[in-house]
Order: structure tokens, then C-alpha cells, then sequence
């Protein structure tokens, strides 16, 4: 089935780790987002790629870095320096133009 | 200000009448505009998209574009307490395809 593949969905991290989540989408969509939502707001854009090798910092990067080498993936790493990291986070996908963007299941990361 | 906004709500609104969704933006270079539905816990799914000036309608629902105001909206027609959910106002723009979102209206409708 074609679409995005969001893991893990839950994942807990301890103060001053960084980790990794995983974003695959297999619809050959050349723009790849990711987001983060705490409860009660809207998604706020943390990265965003249009091609591979190519991405753009959105509103609030800092504390956060992606890589994107394949056009299949564009994993997150939240680092140390992220004082906040608990949250929602949302990676989605689309083409260029007028087209909509299409959404993981979200990993919720908690800092324990 | 806000690259997209939108009312927080709650809006409330009885079953069976037409529920009505305000976004505005601040780029007047936006391209596209959609409208996504998230339910509690779950990921924003579409409901509509619009990049021309005017109105857009699927099956109960409404867009309506206006780039001159930098406003678009979404109306629910004959709402159901089903639709209860935050509708999230999105706009694509620029030349890396920025999809920013707005902070979603809560929308509850009850019998």
C-alpha cells in the first residue's frame, strides 16, 4: 500500500539523548514536511525538503536536525540542545504545485 | 503576525446547521490553500483544497477563496456531531512549497 510510515509511534527519551525518528513515504512525493504539535495547538513546521540533499529550516528548527539522502526518507533528530522536546510529531509528503500533503501516524516523544 | 490564522474557538453549533471556518494569511505569494480535520490524537486528514478565487464545494462542504482579502474559508452544510473535530487551515506558498498551517478552530456540534 502506498503512503507514509511514521516509527515508532510512541518513544520516550532521557534528558540530554538525542534521537531519531523515522519518516519512509512511498508515494515518489518530492516534498517531504515535518511537524511538531503540542496539545491544544496547531502544527508548527520544523523542516521541510523540496528534492534530496536539499531542506529548508521552517519556524522553529533550533534544537533539531534532518538529512535527506533518499527521496523515500526524511528522518528527524531531536538533540540535547531541544530543552522541550515533548510533543506530537507529524511528517507528511506531497508534490509540487496545487497538491495536498499527506500525513504519517505521528510519533509522540516523551522526555522521561 | 501570524503567517496563518485562524479563530481557536470552540465553535458550537447544533446539529443540522451550517458551521462556518475563517483562515487568513499574510503572503500574498500563497498558491494553494487546504482544509484538514483532526481528530483527538490523530493525524490531519483532508477535506478540501482550493487555489482559485471563488468557491469550491464537495458534497457538504464549501471553500471559498478570496486573494485579494487573503482569507479563505471552509462551511460545513448540515453539520453532524461526527464532524466535531479541529479544522486546520493550511497554506502552501513559495518557491519550496512552504505548507504552513494555522492553530485550528475546535468545532463541536451537538445534537
Amino acid at each position: 500500500d502506498g503512503g507514509i510510515t511514521q516509527s515508532p509511534k510512541y518513544l520516550f527519551r532521557k534528558e540530554g539523548q538525542n534521537v531519531t525518528l523515522s519518516c519512509e513515504q512511498n508515494l515518489n512525493h518530492d516534498a517531504m514536511y515535518w511537524y511538531r504539535q503540542d496539545p491544544g495547538q496547531g502544527l508548527r513546521l520544523i523542516y521541510y525538503s523540496q528534492i534530496v540533499n536539499d531542506f529548508q529550516k521552517g519556524d522553529i528548527a533550533e534544537g533539531y536536525s534532518v538529512s535527506r539522502e533518499k527521496k523515500e526518507s526524511f528522518p528527524l533528530t531531536v538533540t540535547s540542545a531541544q530543552k522541550n522536546p515533548t510533543a506530537f510529531y507529524l511528517c507528511a509528503s506531497s508534490n509540487q504545485g496545487h497538491t495536498e500533503a499527506f500525513f504519517g501516524q505521528g510519533t509522540r516523544l516523551t522526555v522521561v | 503576525q501570524k503567517e496563518v490564522e485562524q479563530n481557536s474557538g470552540p465553535l458550537s453549533v447544533p446539529e443540522g446547521a451550517i458551521a462556518s471556518l475563517n483562515c487568513t494569511y499574510s503572503d500574498r505569494g500563497s498558491q494553494s490553500f487546504f482544509w484538514y480535520r483532526q481528530y483527538s490524537g490523530k493525524s490531519p486528514e483532508l477535506i478540501m483544497f482550493i487555489y482559485s478565487n471563488g468557491d469550491k464545494e464537495d458534497g457538504r462542504f464549501t471553500a471559498q477563496l478570496n486573494k485579494a482579502s487573503q482569507y479563505v474559508s471552509l462551511l460545513i452544510r448540515d453539520s453532524q456531531p461526527s464532524d466535531s473535530a479541529t479544522y486546520l487551515c493550511a497554506v502552501k506558498s513559495g518557491g519550496y512549497n512552504k505548507l504552513i498551517f494555522g492553530a485550528g478552530t475546535r468545532l463541536a456540534v451537538h445534537p
